[in-house]
């Protein structure tokens, strides 16, 4: 059974930097039907796809972050990241890390962490 | 980015009721939707890919239907578990990232 966890600072000061990772253990990331995702859900409101990760390293960005996004495999670790730059209170919201097979939906998702963007 | 409209926003709905939710889109996207449910505190759980395929486990009053721009997701019988929000969510190909997600429906007594 295939399990992720995300961790990471809980609040972060406006214009720096958020790093998240995902551990993901009873599966390898380095399958090539496999594309590990972030999606973030602000306070009270929907969904969002952050970015996408093919085990590759080919990676895709939702253009509505302007390039403040950059994901990251680390197959020694079996774990994937996330830093996404310069944030505001714009970027407060639950993160969620999960994983999408070829043809499917997201079928596996961590538990969530709460990001607060605040000085 | 392609728009992803549920409706209703917000569905008022008793046990035993049959429920239908309409995602549409703002393109086709042939068969790639997904249909989430979530609950209050908890990650996303993928009921339906593909438009209409059965996830593992999940029981089979949920259904889905739909290809090109117009898809719904049916629970025949709705269960005291099944109050909660649902989305819908295209994954066309990575030429159409974002994948994005419909703003959601909550189903509620």
């Amino acid at each position: 059974q295939l399990q992720l966890q995300e961790s990471g600072p809980g609040l972060v000061k406006p214009s720096e930097t958020l790093s998240l990772t995902c551990s993901v253990s009873g599966g390898s990331i380095n399958s090539n039907t496999s594309f590990w995702g972030w999606i973030r859900q602000p306070p009270g409101k929907g969904l969002e796809c952050i970015g996408s990760l093919y085990y590759g390293g080919s990676a895709y960005y939702n253009p509505s972050l302007k390039s403040r996004a950059t994901m990251s495999l680390d197959t020694s670790k079996n774990q994937f990241s996330l830093k996404l730059t310069s944030v505001t209170a714009t970027d407060t919201a639950v993160y969620y890390c999960a994983r999408r097979v070829l043809g499917g939906g997201y079928d596996y998702w961590g538990q969530g962490t709460l990001v607060t963007v605040s000085s | 980015d392609i728009q992803m409209t549920q409706s209703p926003s917000t569905l008022s709905a008793s046990v035993g009721d049959r429920v239908t939710i309409t995602c549409r889109a703002s393109q086709s996207i042939s068969s790639w939707l997904a249909w989430y449910q979530q609950k209050p505190g908890k990650a996303p759980k993928l009921l339906i890919y593909k438009a209409s395929n059965l996830e593992s486990g999940v029981p089979s009053r949920f259904s889905g239907s739909g290809s090109g721009t117009e898809f719904t997701l049916t629970i025949s019988s709705l269960q005291p578990d099944d109050f909660a929000t649902y989305y819908c969510q295209q994954y066309n190909t990575h030429n159409s990232y974002p994948w994005t997600f419909g703003q959601g429906t909550k189903v509620e007594i």
